[in-house]
């Protein structure tokens, strides 16, 4: 049962261009969702996260886009480096309001790789 | 700045054995989790631990595992029979009280557990 679904398993981009990773999910009831880096043989490291009751949150390159009625929110990185070659994974969960699950539920991720 | 330490990076244990993956989460966090990643897969929810106890587990999470907190700093998880099945990399993870922060976790590195 893939609640969070992140379709493309990898995408190439060329230094200095926009990212965009995707991400969908299926659960109505997921009210928080994250966006996490992860490197070969490291954790999954924070980048930015966004609550149901916006449509978006920016810091810094990372912009995250949340579309509620689509069921769908965006990683945008603009300008993209070389060194945000990794695994990005889309994660969401249910709980932000006070009531629910506080696990994470996680995407299979997508591969990105930024060409120098 | 603050982060989540696990040990050991690597653990190698034959089948039938007991393990014990420790974790020293973020000091002033109070939520813990359990995650694991089998090879090629997604990240997967084991459990959270708030107040010292069990607040969620998932399927997976049966009676051959268990968490503790045994000393106010380290979180522990152990398997206490492993299975083939069990090899996998396993992240700790903790977060604030969630209303103020919405619940961002922040991963360890991992134990890579390996049941032969």
């Amino acid at each position: 049962d893939q609640q969070v679904k992140q379709n493309s398993p990898s995408l190439s981009v060329q230094e200095g261009r926009i990212s965009i990773l995707n991400c969908d999910y299926t659960n109505s009831m997921f009210d928080y969702f994250l966006w996490y880096k992860k490197y070969p043989a490291e954790g999954p490291t924070f980048l930015i996260s966004i609550s149901s009751i916006k449509d978006k949150n920016e810091d810094g390159r990372f912009t995250v886009f949340l579309n509620k009625s689509a069921k769908h929110l965006s990683l945008h990185i603009v300008p993209s480096q070389p060194g945000d070659s990794a695994v990005y994974f889309c994660a969401a969960m249910i709980g932000y309001s006070g009531a629910g699950s506080y696990q994470l539920t996680f995407g299979k991720g997508t591969k990105l790789s930024v060409i120098p | 700045e603050p982060e989540v330490t696990q040990t050991p990076s690597h653990q190698v244990t034959q089948m039938g054995q007991e393990v014990i993956l420790r974790c020293v989460p973020i000091s002033n966090h109070l939520y813990f989790y359990w995650y694991r990643q089998i090879l090629g897969q997604k990240v997967e929810f084991l459990v959270s631990f708030y107040n010292n106890e069990i607040s969620e587990k998932s399927e997976i999470f049966d009676d051959q595992f268990s968490v503790e907190r045994p000393d106010g700093s380290n979180f522990t998880l152990k398997i206490r029979s492993t299975k083939l099945e069990d090899s996998a990399m396993y992240f700790c993870a903790s977060s604030e009280v969630l209303r103020t922060s919405g619940g961002t976790q922040y991963f360890g590195p991992g134990t890579r557990l390996l049941v032969l």
